[in-house]
């Protein structure tokens, strides 16, 4: 397997456009994370699916931020309208279940918004 | 609820020191314990885990033993190198915490040569 794809690794944009980073789980993979590094707050959780299903967005920071994953190898974090706070490394994660098991990181989009 | 708290970095050590990164966590359930690596530019990637209490997971030099009597997952390795630079997170994921895995602050290790 290829683990986990991210597209794309670098995005700039200016202030008020919509942005949209993918991810593709590996294969057989139950749960898919959305995290954002920054070195202000480290690494959050954003949200967080269990087969294809979002179990907890709690972590999503406003509404401007929304995910979904129309199936088992897709799934998207939009931002609509961007801000320059929105600045970051963001990664997809996925695994499988149970607590035992490792997650597998994607690359990360760097993300700057100007 | 979970979390994970970790030596604040960085850690500056010259080639063939000793490391200890420290790592300490409170969990409900029965936490698997795991280090994860970052080189720049790049993801996190599994660097040793271990599932149960007194378990030592090791991984290229690396090693870590749970600890469940001091709540504690401690980084070694007996002699660094300049490759190893890089950023080095804890992590658990614990049945009381919905198999999220939980995070520390990451501990960023810098080796001179």
């Amino acid at each position: 397997d290829a683990g986990v794809i991210q597209s794309p690794r670098h995005e700039v944009t200016e202030m008020g456009q919509e942005v949209t980073l993918r991810c593709k789980p590996i294969s057989g993979h139950d749960y898919l994370f959305w995290y954002r590094q920054t070195m202000m707050r480290g690494l959050e959780l954003l949200i967080y699916f269990n087969n294809n299903v979002p179990i907890d967005d709690s972590g999503m920071p406003e509404d401007r931020f929304s995910a979904k994953m129309p199936n088992a190898s897709f799934s998207t974090l939009k931002i609509q309208p961007s801000e320059p706070r929105d600045s970051a490394v963001y990664f997809c994660a996925s695994s499988r279940q149970g607590e035992r098991t490792e997650a597998f990181f994607g690359q990360g989009t760097r993300l700057t918004v100007v | 609820g979970n979390s994970v708290t970790q030596m604040e970095g960085p850690v500056t050590l010259s080639e063939e020191a000793f490391l200890t990164i420290n790592c300490t966590y409170t969990a409900t359930g029965y936490p698997s314990l795991f280090w994860y690596v970052q080189y720049p530019g790049e993801g996190l990637q599994l660097l040793l885990k271990a599932t149960k209490a007194d378990d030592k997971g090791s991984n290229k030099g690396f090693e870590a033993t749970y600890r469940k009597e001091t709540t504690s997952f401690h980084l070694e390795k007996g002699s660094v190198q300049v490759s190893d630079s890089a950023v080095y997170f804890c992590a658990l994921r614990s049945t009381g915490g919905s198999y999220i895995p939980t995070f520390g602050r990451g501990t960023s290790l810098i080796v001179h040569p």
